[in-house]
Order: C-alpha cells, then structure tokens, then sequence
C-alpha cells in the first residue's frame, strides 16, 4: 500500500522569504508524485508532477520539487512567496503503471504573511 | 476548453434523504473519480468509473453509489444521509489508461451540507 505524510501541517512565512513544504511517501512500488493547490472553497489546481527523468521538477507560480528516491521524498520549494500563495498544499502519490487513483497527504497550510 | 464542471456547487439536505451529484470531465478524458473532503482534511477517493463502470472503489459504504453515462459524464448518489457525510465533494477527469500520466484535474466541488 501506499502513503504520504507531510510533515508540517502548517508553515508561516514572510512575503519574499524562501519555503519548503516537505513530504514523503512510502510505496513497494514505483510512484507518480504531484503537488496539488486548493485555494478557499475550490478545487485542487496541479502545480508539478514528477512522472520519471529528472528529479527536479519545475512548476506553475514558480514552484519546483526535488524527487528523492533514497529518501523517499519530494519536498516542493520556492525561493520567493507572496501574498497570493497562502493556501493549502497537499502532496500525492500514484501508482506507476496503474489506475489514475491518487492518495493525498494531510495537506499543509502555507500563511504567507506582509 | 471547459474544464471539469460540477453541479450544484452547493447544497443543503437533512439525515436520511438522498442526494445526487452531477460531474462533466473535461473534453477528451473519459475517466471519472470522485472524492469526499471533508472540512480540514484530505481528499479521500470515493470510486472511479471507466467505460461506464465502476473500476475501483475507495473504503466508503454502499450508500455511496454512481453512474458513468455513454457521454462520461457522472453521477454520485449517497443514500441514508449521515452527519458525517458533510463535505465538499470533488469530481476529478483524467484520459483514458493508454494516456495514462496519473494527472488528476479536478472540479470546483459539490459542497453537501447535512443537517
């Protein structure tokens, strides 16, 4: 079976600072990763998928992640937030070569504050 | 190029009514899922319909059911209305097997209120 835990439920930042968003998974076999975005009372937006190649992958509204095979991770990253970024995050996991069924960490409530 | 829509955006029902929930994929996708999120949580999946069947199906009671239509559209019923059933209800197209990228695109949502 597969997991994903993301390992801060909420994370406050700074306008303009840097922010990570962590996340790791645990599956016996290959995985897709995503990060997805829900901003208040709508649905989730993709903003990157890690599919195969590279491990960094680059997003929409400048987000990247990074995929970690060893580590089981896929810690999604932007070196400069606004304003508009406050919403909530969540990561997910799919399985390669399989259904289009994704499993969602508990999400992470990025505040970004003036 | 409409993306997924879903109606009603929002309603209210009480304890042991029935309610139906209407899901359009996005043009040139063919397969449906649907979530339950409830208030604070995660995404939860409920079933997914593929080629008018139910393909696979997340750990929800009976009482959840559904319909894919030859057009891909799809419906979500719940039966026996619970508290608990409160949430707002994501409906999530994606192509067919053979395009599969594992992307999901989602809906705005169905937000079910039971009182």
């Amino acid at each position: 079976a597969q997991s994903v835990t993301q390992l801060d439920s909420q994370v406050p930042v700074f306008e303009e600072a840097p922010v990570e968003l962590r996340c790791n998974y645990s599956s016996s076999v290959s995985v897709y990763l995503f990060w997805y975005v829900q901003y208040p009372n709508q649905g989730l937006q993709l903003l990157l998928k890690y599919l195969s190649g590279s491990t960094l992958v680059k997003g929409i509204n400048g987000f990247e992640a990074e995929f970690n095979k060893s580590q089981t991770s896929f810690h999604l990253r932007k070196p400069s937030v606004h304003i508009s970024d406050t919403a909530e995050y969540f990561c997910a996991v799919g399985i390669s070569g399989g259904y289009n069924k994704l499993i969602f960490g508990a999400g992470t409530r990025l505040a970004v504050h003036p | 190029d409409a993306g997924v829509t879903q109606s009603p955006t929002h309603l209210i029902k009480t304890r042991g009514q029935q309610v139906t929930l209407r899901c359009s994929p996005k043009s040139g996708h063919d397969t449906v899922s649907w979530y339950q999120q409830a208030l604070g949580q995660e995404p939860q999946f409920i079933f997914q319909y593929y080629e008018e069947e139910e393909r696979q199906r997340g750990n929800f009671p009976d009482r959840f059911s559904g319909h894919q239509f030859p057009n891909y559209s799809s419906e979500l019923n719940v039966n026996a209305l619970l508290l608990g059933d409160s949430a707002l209800y994501l409906c999530a197209s994606s192509p067919g097997l053979e395009q599969y990228t594992g992307e999901l695109f989602f809906g705005e949502g169905s937000r079910l209120t039971v009182l």
